[in-house]
């Protein structure tokens, strides 16, 4: 069945590490996206590609890095720079601007 | 996102009550999304609006443009216990590709 995937559910780390979150989609959609919710709030936008190898900042971006070399696959990875980043990460990816978009289950980051 | 204005930040409603959602956007809207949200969970598609003045029904939920294409809302007839959770009203515009969203709003439905 096509769809997208996050994973790992659940993420913990030290603070000062770096770490990498996955989403894959076999949908063959050319945009995807990353969010970040907090506790009672809304889905902010922190980075989104239209095509391969190309992306653009969001609202949120600084402390996040991403890459889109295949267009399956748009990992996002927290640096150490991002001042608060437990969180819970959603992924999502659509075929186009006017289409909807397609969410992963998530990631819940917990930084300690 | 400070391009999308969604209200109310939540409420409660009795069950078999109506409840509408507002949804503005301060820029001329390309379309206009609406997900369903259990907390914790991925989002669910509810619907889709990218003419003026469309509106779009599924079950007891409609969801209405206005003619402007700057301002959305989704009305729940007769809610029920299902229709519980956080709904969020998503958008990209006419000169921008990025899809934003709103803060959300909490739906709570009292037996």
């Amino acid at each position: 069945d096509g769809g997208i995937t996050q994973s790992p559910k659940y993420l913990f780390r030290k603070e000062g590490q770096n770490v990498t979150l996955s989403c894959e989609q076999n949908l063959n959609h050319d945009a995807m996206y990353w969010y970040r919710q907090d506790p009672g709030q809304g889905l902010r936008l922190i980075y989104y590609s239209q095509i391969v190898n190309d992306f653009q900042k969001g609202d949120i971006a600084e402390g996040y890095s991403v890459s889109r070399e295949k267009k399956e696959s748009f990992p996002l990875t927290v640096t150490s720079a991002q001042k608060n980043p437990t969180a819970f990460y959603l992924c999502a990816s659509s075929y186009d601007r006017g289409r909807k978009a397609f969410f992963g289950q998530g990631t819940r980051l917990t930084v300690v | 996102s400070q391009e999308l204005e969604q209200s109310p930040q939540s409420l409660i409603v009795q069950e078999g009550k109506n409840l509408t959602i507002n949804c503005t956007s301060s820029k001329t809207l390309y379309g206009l999304y609406w997900y369903k949200q259990k907390y914790g969970e991925g989002l669910i598609f509810l619907m889709m609006l990218q003419k003026g003045g469309e509106e779009k029904s599924h079950e007891k939920i409609t969801a209405k443009l206005d003619e402007k294409k700057q301002q959305s809302s989704l009305h729940i007839t007769a809610s029920q216990p299902s229709h519980a959770g956080i709904y969020l009203c998503g958008a990209d515009w006419v000169n921008d590709y990025k899809l934003s969203f709103g803060a959300g709003t909490t739906v709570t439905v009292r037996a």
